[in-house]
């Protein structure tokens, strides 16, 4: 869905710096989602906006910052990143948090040496 | 707490032949229970999903059931072909106002 952009797509980093993935979505969903995947855990919520200026946090948010302060955009920011973080991270929107499908981006491919 | 069970974790089918994939949760208050498939290296994207008032869906090869008494759904994908070949999601939209996704599937269809 071309509607849901992520970037960048890839990004390699060191421990202890800081880093922000971009989430931008065109649909004016109100909700929005980062999530992270890795190998036997499947997709872990890392923390959900309702609305700008609304957020809260998911099943992983330690590390973890996010902020919404336009409704299209949801940046997630990794403020000192540790080799644990290493992971696919997903970003999704919808149009309600209840029972409406939710729309991922492509995702980025994080590592952190 | 809230959970979702999925099983197999790899299912392997000759081309042709159906696959099932089964997830169990435990949140009583889920009302929304989506799949999704996962190409290699690509999005997640729903391919079907059903809500608590719904029995059973289906969108040309692939059916979705629910039995809400049992807590748990199931994914059926008949007349299976080489483009089925992924890793499937179920997820639950749980009473706690979160959507929790189960571990995978990875579905091999062998021509």
């Amino acid at each position: 869905d071309a509607g849901i952009t992520q970037s960048p797509r890839y990004k390699i980093t060191e421990t202890g710096r800081q880093v922000t993935l971009m989430c931008h979505q065109t649909w004016s969903h109100s909700y929005m989602f980062w999530y992270r995947q890795d190998l036997g855990h499947g997709l872990r919520l890392i923390y959900y906006s309702a609305a700008a200026d609304i957020t809260d946090k998911g099943e992983v948010p330690d590390g973890y910052v996010v902020s919404r302060s336009k409704t299209e955009n949801f940046p997630l920011t990794l403020e000192s990143a540790t080799r644990s973080q290493t992971s696919v991270y997903f970003c999704a929107s919808s149009a309600d948090r209840g029972n409406q499908p939710q729309h991922f981006g492509d995702g980025t491919r994080l590592s952190i040496l | 707490g809230e959970n979702v069970e999925q099983h197999p974790s790899t299912l392997s089918v000759q081309e042709g032949d159906s696959a099932v994939i089964k997830c169990t949760y435990s949140d009583s208050a889920s009302n929304y229970f989506p799949w999704y498939k996962q190409e290699l290296g690509k999005r997640p994207q729903l391919i079907i999903d059903i809500r608590s008032n719904v029995g059973e869906k289906k969108d040309q090869r692939i059916a979705v059931t629910l039995n809400k008494t049992a807590k748990h759904f199931s994914l059926h994908i008949t007349e299976t072909q080489p483009e089925d070949s992924a890793v499937y999601f179920c997820a639950i939209f749980s009473g706690t106002y979160k959507y929790i996704f189960g571990t995978g599937t990875r579905l091999k269809v062998l021509a």
